[in-house]
């Protein structure tokens, strides 16, 4: 159980247009769920944190206006790279809890992750 | 502000020997410490977890993990290592806010070679 799903798992994109990328949750609801990037040099980077039904909180230093989150609902959440530029090329992974706050200390199921590649 | 450091950055062991993938943390308040490990061009898996009770913690695939409150430490090891056991491993705390999000250190590439 408790499996996420991301989609697509790589994309090519040019240079100023945008690319949406989907997490779902298959068997589970998530009302959070969280959006990472990771560099090449391995570490995992914390964007934001997705609310269902409300909107994203943003880590410092990440642009709300190119990174845009939508949680439309308790199965799903989406992360939109606006206008991308070459240096947004990066592996992007998308993770869900399952249950309420009172699970917080239940582990984060993780999809496989999103090859983003702009020209 | 909750951290977590994995002070290496690779591992190398032999198929057979014993590993250890160090993990040291900071926290105000109690540690809620996790490991993960990931493959190639994969997300994350879920190794094992520490909340509280049993300092050794077992989790996944063979895997065990130490936590140790005065060297602030939670160790990841395994008594005999296999060529699969081949990836980058993520030691994680979740953080003190009330969103439950977790903050990874910089991993650590474990390689096992036959």
């Amino acid at each position: 159980g408790a499996v996420v799903s991301q989609h697509p798992s790589r994309v090519i994109c040019k240079s100023g247009t945008s690319v949406k990328i989907e997490c779902r949750s298959l068997d589970f609801q998530a009302t959070t769920m969280f959006w990472y990037r990771q560099f090449p040099k391995k570490s995992l980077m914390l964007m934001a944190t997705s609310n269902e039904g409300s909107k994203a909180t943003y880590e410092q230093g990440v642009e709300k206006d190119k990174f845009l989150i939508n949680h439309a609902s308790l199965t799903l959440s989406t992360l939109t790279v606006t206008s991308a530029h070459p240096e947004d090329s990066s592996f992007y992974i998308c993770s869900a809890r399952a249950g309420s706050r009172s699970s917080y200390n239940s582990p984060l199921h993780f999809g496989n992750g999103t090859r983003l590649t702009v020209t | 502000a909750q951290s977590v450091a994995q002070p290496e950055d690779q591992v190398n062991v032999a198929e057979g020997n014993p590993l250890t993938v160090k993990c040291t943390y900071s926290v105000s308040g109690n540690p809620y410490l996790f490991w993960y490990v990931q493959y190639p061009n994969r997300g994350l898996q879920f190794l094992l977890k520490y909340i509280t009770g049993d300092n050794l913690v077992k989790g996944s695939y063979g895997f065990e993990a130490e936590f140790n409150k005065s060297q602030t430490s939670f160790h990841l090891k395994k008594p005999s290592a296999l060529v699969s056991d081949s990836a980058l491993y993520f030691c994680a705390v979740r953080d003190s806010g009330n969103t439950g999000k977790l903050i990874f250190g910089q991993g650590t590439t474990l390689q096992v070679k036959p």
